[in-house]
């Protein structure tokens, strides 16, 4: 089946300690998205790539940065997690189509000791 | 400033009962309206989406409405199942793709047998 994967689906990591969190799509759709979704909130944009074009929110901290090697792999970087970092990370993808839905992954969920 | 209000926060129904969970929105421009279901630990998977011309939308047992006029939305359970048990997020899109997506903060369903 058609799907977005992430891996790990848990990660601990000690503070400040670089991270990487992957994900893969088979559905071969042009836009990846990575949010932060942290306990009983609303998921929060990170960034988005079209295609190889990096997007980031105003509001993304420095310390998150992302990767997009080819159209299926998209990682994001966390170069030195705090205690604030921790987070579930939601990637997700969608055509470039302004009614098409999201597609997530199911997500993973770091914990920074 | 683009808000997307849900309620009730949470809810409890036997199984078998009917529900609605309501959405007010004040997104403009207004390209779209979706209804995600999250279960715990899980990303969020689309249920409906709703352009402007849209009243009514279902899959399966959830039927979504919308009233563009009063800005307002709904999401109707019917017969629900403990499978239903759930967050569910009413999102508005206010642009192109999943780039300007304003996320409601979720009605955390329970359904008890």
């Amino acid at each position: 089946d058609a799907m977005v994967i992430q891996n790990p689906r848990y990660q601990v990591t000690q503070f400040g300690k670089p991270v990487t969190l992957s994900c893969s799509q088979t559905l071969n759709h042009n836009v990846m998205y990575w949010y932060q979704q942290k306990s009983s909130q609303a998921p929060k944009l990170l960034f988005h790539y079209y295609d190889k074009d990096f997007n980031n929110e105003a509001d993304t901290p420095d310390n998150f940065q992302s990767r997009r090697p080819n159209t299926s792999f998209c990682f994001l970087d966390i170069r030195s997690p705090g205690l604030g970092d921790a987070a579930m990370y939601l990637c997700a993808t969608s055509s470039w189509d302004g009614n098409s839905p999201l597609h997530f992954g199911n997500g993973t969920r770091l914990t920074v000791t | 400033k683009n808000q997307v209000e849900q309620s009730p926060q949470s809810l409890i129904i036997l199984e078998g009962k009917n529900c609605t969970l309501q959405c007010n929105y004040t997104v403009s421009p207004f390209s779209n309206l979706r209804w995600y279901k999250q279960d715990t630990g899980r990303g969020p998977v689309s249920l409906t989406i709703m352009t402007f011309s849209e009243n009514t939308k279902s899959n399966g047992r959830y039927t979504a409405t919308l009233d563009a006029d009063t800005k307002q939305s709904s999401l109707h359970i019917t017969a629900s199942q403990l499978s239903d048990s759930a967050s569910y997020i009413c999102v508005v899109s206010a642009g192109q793709a999943g780039t300007a997506l304003i996320f409601g903060k979720g009605t955390t369903l329970s359904v008890s047998s």
